[in-house]
């Protein structure tokens, strides 16, 4: 059984396009984040939302805007994508009582041309 | 602010044993968590301390000194498939998790 999944697994897209990734857990649990992988590896959050909330919204371009639909799902849109927007993208979502505890989805490899 | 940081690679042989290191300077710090993720996958939950002390899981264990702003991961009876990158983070009570730059570790035959 799938515990976090992300849709889709790759994505390649011009420059200037508009593109959403889904995700879902069912884990039954009550926040959920996105993060972004750089090309070095380097892991940095994004958003995160504690049942339907937004609770953390780090530096990110405003063309980037998540959405959290119910408690077990987490989109990101992405407006006028960039060439710098090109990374994996990873949801992950955790219990509430366990922040550090988190589980992660297979990730988006985003391309952008 | 908050950093974190880790040796950025460890080779050891199959078998063997490794530790790798991760110091912190950070306000508001909650609690230290690790995660193992191989070349083109996902990052994978391994541990999480909260307080300070040993936390033993299997072959890993990981642990956490606060007053040292310190902890460590240690892996046990190394195996291949242990070959991997490794994240320290650590985060607040909402889970703002700030990740180490990542230790590869290269297990030989």
């Amino acid at each position: 059984d799938t515990a976090v999944s992300q849709t889709p697994k790759y994505l390649v897209t011009q420059m200037g396009n508009d593109k959403s990734i889904k995700c879902e857990q069912n884990l039954g649990h009550d926040t959920m984040y996105w993060y972004k992988q750089d090309s070095k590896k380097f892991l940095k959050i994004m958003f995160s939302y504690n049942n339907k909330e937004l609770i953390i919204n780090e530096t990110v371009p405003n063309r980037f805007s998540p959405k959290s639909p119910d408690k077990a799902h987490l989109n990101l849109h992405i407006n006028s994508l960039e060439l710098g927007d090109s990374a994996v993208y990873f949801c992950a979502s955790s219990p509430g009582e366990r922040a550090g505890e988190q589980y992660f989805g297979p990730g988006t490899r985003l391309t952008v041309t | 602010g908050q950093s974190l940081e880790q040796p950025s690679e460890v080779t050891a042989v199959e078998g063997a044993i490794v530790q790798i290191n991760c110091t912190y300077q950070t306000s508001g710090f909650y609690g230290l968590s690790w995660y193992q993720q191989h070349d083109g996958g996902a990052p994978t939950f391994l541990s999480y301390n909260a307080l300070d002390g040993l936390e033993e899981t299997g072959r890993f264990s990981s642990f956490l000194s606060r007053s040292d702003s310190y902890g460590y991961l240690l892996l046990q009876e190394l195996q291949m498939k242990d070959s991997a990158s490794y994240f320290c983070a650590n985060g607040d009570s909402w889970g703002k998790l700030q990740f180490g730059a990542g230790t590869q570790v290269v297990v030989t035959p």
